[in-house]
């Protein structure tokens, strides 16, 4: 069965500090890999996607993610994290119209 | 200035009765979907719809219904069926590009409390 695994319920860095949020997933083949970040009571924001291609994908707000098939994995990754960043992190995982979320990732940035 | 609406952003209701959440897209996108989301989990699909006047069921359709009779619109309604209303509930929706790939963009979302 497809799943999503955030092994990371909630995260604090310092800002400034860097970041990675961890996601791994299990699909029959190889899956469209998108990272979402969540304001509370918002919407989802799409950072970055991964369809095809050079494994390194990078996104918006300095963020970039690299795929690795070996281990399944499609982690989230910044140098340098600002105030702003705080939010809940998403990874999803699927084809076109099968789409599987993990269960989010909560990032709290201390000054 | 193109987008996703949903409305009301906030709603509360009645134990037993059925309400139906709004969802508007000016992206001319063809399919639209709609998620459930609850603390601590990732979304849930709930169903559907790649054209008009066609929809699927996604993973927890059950107490839900929905209707696809423009393109622009994806109304759910949560049904008294429904035994967990509660929840923050998005719209999503994607057009496939020419690789045939699909990024789905999500609404801002509406909060359903049932009393």
């Amino acid at each position: 069965a497809q799943s999503v695994t955030q092994p990371d319920i909630h995260i604090t860095v310092s800002e400034g500090a860097s970041l990675e949020l961890r996601c791994n997933y299990s699909y029959g083949a190889t899956p469209y890999l998108f990272w979402y970040v969540q304001s509370p009571g918002q919407g989802l924001q799409l950072l970055l996607k991964y369809f095809s291609g050079d494994t390194l994908v990078q996104g918006i707000k300095g963020f970039e993610a690299e795929f690795k098939r070996s281990q399944s994995s499609f982690n989230l990754r910044k140098p340098s994290v600002h105030w702003s960043d705080a939010a809940e992190y998403f990874c999803a995982v699927g084809s076109n119209n099968d789409m599987r979320f993990g269960a989010g990732t909560r990032l709290t940035v201390k000054p | 200035d193109g987008g996703i609406t949903q409305s009301p952003k906030y709603l509360f209701r009645k134990e037993g009765q059925n309400v139906t959440l709004s969802c508007e897209q000016n992206l001319n996108h063809d399919a639209m979907y709609w998620y459930r989301q609850d603390p601590g989990q990732g979304l849930r699909l709930i169903y559907y719809s790649q054209i008009v006047n066609d929809f699927q069921k996604g993973d927890i359709a059950e107490g839900y219904s929905v209707s696809r009779e423009k393109k622009e619109s994806f109304p759910l309604t949560v049904t008294s069926a429904q035994k967990n209303p509660t929840a923050f509930y998005l719209c999503a929706s994607s057009i496939r590009s020419g690789r045939g790939r699909r990024e789905q963009f999500f609404g801002p979302g509406t909060r359903l409390t049932v009393l």
